[in-house]
């Protein structure tokens, strides 16, 4: 158990690039979740995946959000047309998808958006 | 639906105790609790079920009162260690809602020597 890895830690961009960020988690953890998170503030849900298929989005998550989980594995979370207001620690989280169970957090990654 | 987490800050010297309280508008199926420090990723502590359990983990124990849908985080002769934001994690229950949790925006712990 490697734990629930994020790739890459920190990401400086320009307002209007594209960027990607990856999530790995736990290998047999079926559920995975992104939240948002700034700062002074809790983790905040954008959408989760239960194996390939995602199965809720936050009305917080603009079109420019996009978020994809191919063979229900890794993720990837894609924000186009970034704003400064997107600047925040986005952390992937992973779970069996039992009831009543933990999360399982990555370290995150940090976004800066100039 | 987001939960209401108080005190916003404490800080404690090394032994004394503190109790962290989280309340929802929203009947609640279970509450859980993390503990993130600084540039590091947040790590569960315990998650508390319908029916008023109380759990305990070393010298942090919490309760969960479903009727008014709070719980408590008690921090008993507290440690350096314990320093960190705690967050409580609320679970709804309902259909596909269920295992997604809403935080509450924190609760800054400083423990000092």
């Amino acid at each position: 158990d490697t734990g629930v890895s994020q790739n890459p830690r920190h990401k400086i961009t320009k307002r209007g690039q594209n960027v990607t960020f990856r999530c790995d988690p736990i290998s047999e953890h079926n559920r995975l979740y992104w939240y948002r998170q700034t700062l002074g503030q809790g983790p905040e849900f954008l959408t989760y995946f239960q194996n390939e298929a995602q199965l809720e989005k936050s009305r917080l998550l603009s079109d420019r959000f996009s978020a994809e989980r191919p063979k229900g594995s890794f993720s990837t979370l894609e924000i186009q047309r970034t704003e400064q207001g997107d600047s925040a620690m986005y952390l992937c989280a992973s779970s069996m998808g039992r009831v009543n169970e933990k999360l399982f957090f990555g370290s995150g990654t940090q976004l800066s958006v100039l | 639906q987001q939960p209401v987490q108080s005190p916003q800050a404490v800080i404690l010297r090394e032994g004394e105790d503190a109790v962290i309280n989280c309340s929802s508008s929203k009947a609640l199926y279970s509450v859980h609790w993390y503990r993130q420090k600084h540039g590091e990723a947040p790590v569960f502590l315990m998650i508390l079920l319908k029916g008023g359990e109380q759990k305990g983990h070393d010298k942090i124990s919490a309760s969960f009162n479903e009727k008014k849908q709070q719980s408590s985080l008690y921090l008993t002769a507290s440690q350096l260690s314990y320093s960190g934001t705690y967050f409580c994690g609320t679970e709804l229950g309902r259909g596909s809602t269920l295992g997604r949790l809403y935080f509450g925006r924190g609760t800054q712990l400083t423990v000092w020597p």
